[in-house]
């Protein structure tokens, strides 16, 4: 069975960084495009970076350009997001998902604030 | 940075027949915009229903379908259950950046 599981969601004060992990299994990872798409406390979904399979090819919301930095590691079969300069409007819970988005975890919840 | 519009809620009956729509701040949604629409329940994951504008992922029910209504995505729900109550979100792809509707409360009563 497909499998996503998020982790390194914390409690950080406004202008920490935070990377956040998400590891996939049941599926060729390398073969997927692989997304991060976050939700506020009771807001909607907000599609925030995606990374190709070459490792290489990202893209970012125009809002998330600068700040976030997409990566991962295929031979870990993990994608990765480095947050940096956090806000108190990044808190948010951060699900990653594959594809389309087809799959997705369960997510891991950021909570900046002093 | 482009806005991807949805009816903020929609009210159907137990065997009913809505549509909900997803617009484009950019201009007439095509199928070069993949559209992909999303079921949201409380406290969990969005669980995927439509790719590409119209295929059905592979456990999503035929009650569900997808298409392109005018200029705007639509995904329609026939024969509506009480467990389709949920908030829906189309997603919609631009040249590798993608943008999620506003979502809609479907309302079972």
């Amino acid at each position: 069975d497909v499998q996503l599981v998020e982790s390194g969601g914390s409690l950080v004060q406004p202008g920490g960084s935070l990377r956040l992990s998400c590891v996939g299994s049941g599926f060729i990872f390398s073969n997927f495009r692989m997304h991060w798409v976050r939700q506020a406390p009771g807001k909607g979904l907000f599609w925030v970076s995606s990374i190709e399979g070459d490792e290489i090819t990202t893209h970012y919301a125009d809002s998330m350009r600068g700040r976030f930095t997409i990566s991962r590691d295929n031979a870990k079969n993990t994608v990765y997001l480095q947050m940096n300069t956090l806000r108190v409007e990044d808190t948010a819970l951060y699900y990653c998902a594959r594809d389309n988005p087809d799959f997705w975890g369960q997510g891991t919840l950021v909570t900046v604030s002093s | 940075q482009t806005v991807v519009t949805q009816e903020p809620s929609l009210t159907v009956s137990p065997g009913g027949t809505v549509t909900l729509t997803c617009a484009s701040s950019a201009g007439a949604v095509t199928y070069n915009n993949y559209a992909n629409w999303f079921q949201q329940k409380p406290g969990q994951p969005p669980r995927a229903l439509i790719y590409s504008t119209d295929t059905r992922h592979t456990l999503t029910p035929a009650r569900f379908s997808g298409s392109l209504l005018g200029d705007k995505a639509a995904l329609t729900l026939s024969g509506v259950q009480p467990d389709d109550e949920a908030e829906y979100y189309c997603l919609l792809y631009y040249a590798g950046v993608y943008v999620f509707g506003t979502g809609t409360t479907v309302t079972v009563l």
